[in-house]
């Protein structure tokens, strides 16, 4: 069965500092990985997706994430916070021969002024 | 291009009562889906439909019904709402190979 785990439900950082947001998985097969983002009173938007091209995936508004077959990881990183960057993280986990995709519990960014 | 809309965007109801969420989708995807966010866990998927005259349950299918009446349209019913229901619903339709899910703007439903 697939899973997803967020480490860390609220991560706060100081503007200008490195976003780090962890994502592990779990699947038995090869994974299709995603992180979404949501701004208050807001539906979910992609940042980002890995289908099996490039391990390192690069996203919207300067974010980026490593898929680690080794560590079944996706964790997603941008070099500088923005205060604009504060928002709900997903991550979610799908692969071919399903429909579902399995969300984690998500990651409020917080950044500090 | 409005991509994923949802109707209503606030609704309040008793216990027993019963409504109707909708979403439309204009971007000619095949695969929808309903989940609900409640705090500290994520998105639980409810219904989907894979395609057009297809329904299969999620994670949470107790309480609700769905109904994919056409392509672009896919409603979630709640028969007899129950506080335990209060929450936030979320539409999502997705295209072919296994591309992303683009989610409507939620609808915030709060049973008394």
């Amino acid at each position: 069965a697939q899973s997803v785990t967020q480490l860390g439900s609220h991560v706060s950082v100081s503007e200008g500092a490195l976003v780090l947001l962890r994502c592990n998985y779990s699947s038995s097969v090869p994974p299709y990985l995603f992180w979404y983002v949501q701004y208050p009173n807001q539906g979910l938007q992609l940042l980002l997706k890995y289908t099996s091209a490039a391990t390192l995936v690069k996203g919207i508004n300067g974010f980026e994430a490593e898929f680690k077959k080794s560590e079944t990881s996706f964790h997603l990183t941008k070099p500088s916070a923005h205060m604009s960057d504060a928002a709900e993280y997903f991550c979610a986990v799908s692969h071919s021969g399903t429909y579902k995709y399995i969300f984690g519990t998500g990651t409020r960014l917080k950044v500090l002024a | 291009n409005a991509g994923v809309t949802q109707t209503p965007k606030f609704q309040v109801l008793k216990t027993g009562q019963s409504m109707t969420l909708q979403c439309a989708q204009d971007m000619n995807h095949n695969s929808m889906y309903w989940y609900r966010q409640d705090p500290g866990m994520g998105l639980r998927l409810i219904y989907y439909s894979a395609s057009e005259g297809t329904t299969d349950k999620g994670e949470v299918p107790n309480g609700y019904n769905v109904s994919r009446l056409n392509k672009r349209e896919f409603s979630l019913r709640l028969e007899s709402a129950a506080p335990s229901q209060t929450s936030v619903y979320f539409c999502a339709s997705s295209g072919q190979g296994y591309n992303e899910q683009f989610f409507g703007p939620g609808t915030r439903l709060t049973v008394l």
